[in-house]
């Protein structure tokens, strides 16, 4: 596709459900990132997968987030038993390879109430 | 683990201003550093990339340095327009390739 593609854009959820965010990367890119943001403050690094390995999960904040690549393009980021502090913009990125400019998409706006 | 840091968080300025923008950074053993613009609600564009071995890089009103050595890079707006009006966010690239961002400087280009 033209660009990195993020579904939902804005996401309401109750405590205590789980979700499921999409991120459909440029085509032909090694590399998927996704990043926390919350509101006024720089994106936050979760977790890194180069092809469908995924290389590093280490900013992950708890075991309730998990994240998966299984064909090495598309990828979902799933929260369960969400809280009102995963409250947050959700934004994924990808690039050609290690150390190459790196292409977000738009986000998902994740509300918990 | 690496911190980055922008200085100022706000900045507003008339039309037509040269301006420059800091970032900072603790740890010098960057691959690269980007240059992002954020406008509200939406995500990240890339602006500029400077790679750990060059200096500096530009794009049209856009310059942007990096100085590894003392940890700094400055993003120059020329002749700053209302449509540069957004919040720029520089992130540093580390061995992982995963990005640590700054808090981002607001900027407000007033006609």
């Amino acid at each position: 596709g033209a660009g990195v593609s993020q579904s939902p854009r804005y996401k309401v959820a109750k405590r205590g459900q789980d979700v499921a965010l999409r991120c459909d990367p440029i085509s032909g890119h090694v590399s998927l990132f996704w990043y926390q943001q919350a509101l006024g403050q720089g994106p936050e690094f979760l977790t890194y997968f180069q092809n469908e390995a995924q290389l590093d999960k280490s900013g992950l904040p708890s075991d309730r987030f998990f994240a998966e690549r299984p064909e090495g393009s598309v990828s979902t980021l799933k929260i369960q038993r969400t809280q009102q502090e995963d409250s947050a913009v959700y934004l994924c990125a990808s690039s050609w390879g290690l150390n190459t400019e790196a292409f977000f998409g738009q986000g998902t706006r994740l509300t918990v109430v | 683990k690496q911190e980055v840091t922008q200085i100022p968080a706000a900045l507003s300025v008339p039309e037509g201003e040269n301006l420059v923008l800091n970032c900072s950074f603790t740890d010098s053993a960057i691959y690269n550093l980007q240059w992002f613009r954020q406008d509200p609600g939406k995500g990240l564009t890339s602006l500029l990339l400077i790679q750990s071995s060059q200096r500096e890089q530009t794009s049209g009103r856009l310059n942007a340095s990096l100085d590894k050595s003392s940890g700094r890079s400055t993003l120059y707006i020329a002749a700053s327009q209302p449509g540069d009006s957004a919040t720029y966010l520089c992130a540093s690239s580390d061995a992982g390739n995963m990005l640590t961002f700054g808090g981002g400087t607001r900027l407000m280009v007033k006609p």
